[in-house]
């Protein structure tokens, strides 16, 4: 069964380090969202790329947060320089369109521990 | 702001006991509501959505407009069922979703 990849699983730096996760939606799927999620809170939209497009970067913090989905496949997201803050879980999720709000694939998440 | 209220952190119910998980949405428009849940060790999943009006493992939840509230119930709660549920809202224009914090059922046997 075909599913979101992400990489790494885990991830522990320093503060003012640069970190970078790794995102593989499901093939066939045209829309890819980045979702950070702070322990005991829900998932909170980051950026949404539809193909290689951003929809929404809203709420990405751009001084230090990078997004990109150059092929319009797999993406990656950057940070640099890692603060204190950013620690969290970072889930990817991809879906067939963004015309309708239609299902959402999760991966497992890269948790973010910055020191 | 568009937002997604669950209003309990935690719920804890025995097995065969009734349980509902409260969800409320601020309006705007006509929203699309879902329940996403997250059991132990695996990754976030649709459970189920308004729109499909369908029961997904016993559970339902009816939109209910007038009140803005899209409350996730089961008549007979199973040990199965303790895991973390998230209810969404559709966000903006994109189809991206917005989350509540989520609430933790745990069934006791």
């Amino acid at each position: 069964e075909a599913e979101v990849a992400q990489s790494p699983r885990y991830k522990i730096t320093e503060k003012s380090q640069a970190v970078a996760f790794w995102c593989d939606p499901i093939s066939g799927h045209a829309t890819l969202y980045w979702y950070r999620q702070i322990l005991g809170q829900g998932p909170e939209l980051l950026v949404q790329f539809q193909d290689e497009s951003v929809v929404d970067d809203s709420q990405l913090p751009k001084d230090r947060f990078s997004a990109e989905r150059l092929k319009g496949v797999d993406s990656t997201l950057k940070i640099q320089p890692a603060e204190l803050g950013d620690s969290a879980m970072y889930l990817c999720a991809s879906s067939w369109t963004d015309h309708d709000t239609g299902e959402l694939f999760f991966g497992e998440g890269s948790r973010l521990t910055v020191l | 702001a568009q937002r997604v209220t669950q209003p309990e952190k935690l719920l804890s119910v025995f097995k065969g006991a009734p349980v509902e998980l409260k969800c409320n949405y601020s309006y705007s428009g006509s929203p699309e509501l879902f329940w996403y849940v997250q059991y132990s060790r695996q990754r976030l999943q649709l459970l189920l959505r308004h729109i499909s009006r369908e029961s997904i493992k016993g559970f339902t939840a009816d939109l209910n407009k007038g009140e803005t509230s899209f409350h996730l119930k089961k008549p007979f709660a199973q040990e199965e069922d303790s895991a973390m549920y998230y209810c969404a809202r559709s966000g903006g224009s994109q189809g991206n979703l917005i989350f509540g914090k989520g609430t933790k059922l745990s069934v006791k046997p």
